[in-house]
């Protein structure tokens, strides 16, 4: 069964300094996505950046960063140059193909972002 | 693009009352989910949609919770009767995009008091 798991709930980092978020996920489909999204305080969820299982480069949106290692099955989210507006929640998800269009989500990190 | 559109954006009731939770998603997108978000679930899928046929409601908690599709520019999710446990924050979905990712609406926040 696919399995997302974040194992920090609270993240603190101060602003300009760089920040890793970690996920891994299980799955025994070679065929995977995967996803972080931000939901800052006004509830919203907001796409950051994606990672196909396939993809042969690490992804990059801007300062966001995907550190993913296949083999540890580890997709960890970098922030880079961290920003007061990053303070957020921040969820891993993943999409397998025999899960079709379906994310499951992980539970989440807190990020404070202090000046 | 508007994004996808929900309503309403608060919803506060009494128990026993039904409540319907519209939403209205991105034009040209197939699949439509509905999610609901609560602090001691997390975010959990209720039920999604492929071009306006239920795929999978296997998360649909219970009877009391039903949802709808009757054509591509909306969907509603009812619940009847509400109990106050039904209290949480449900997120519409859609995906589309370079990697078929979910684009969010901005929730309703339901209160069953």
């Amino acid at each position: 069964a696919q399995k997302i798991t974040q194992t920090q709930p609270g993240m603190f980092v101060q602003e300009k300094e760089a920040v890793t978020l970690d996920c891994t996920y299980d799955t025994s489909d070679p065929s995977y996505g995967l996803f972080w999204y931000k939901q800052p305080s006004s509830g919203e969820m907001i796409f950051l950046i994606y990672q196909g299982s396939y993809d042969q480069q690490n992804a990059t949106e801007g300062r966001y960063s995907l550190n993913f290692q296949k083999a540890r099955k580890s997709a960890n989210l970098v922030i880079s140059a961290s920003q007061l507006g990053d303070s957020a929640m921040y969820f891993c998800a993943m999409r397998d193909s025999r899960g079709f269009q379906k994310l499951v989500f992980g539970t989440g990190t807190r990020l404070l972002v202090s000046p | 693009d508007a994004g996808v559109i929900q309503s309403p954006r608060h919803e506060v009731t009494e128990m026993g009352q039904e409540v319907t939770l519209r939403c209205k998603p991105i034009s040209g997108h197939d699949y439509l989910f509905w999610y609901r978000q609560t602090m001691m679930r997390g975010l959990e899928l209720l039920i999604y949609f492929n071009n306006n046929v239920p795929i999978d409601d296997s998360g649909m908690p219970e009877d009391r919770f039903s949802a709808k599709m009757p054509n591509a520019s909306f969907s509603t999710l009812k619940i009847q009767p509400s109990e106050p446990r039904d209290s949480a924050v449900y997120f519409c979905a859609t995906s589309g995009g370079s990697y078929n990712e979910q684009f969010f609406g901005p929730g309703t926040r339901l209160t069953v008091l």
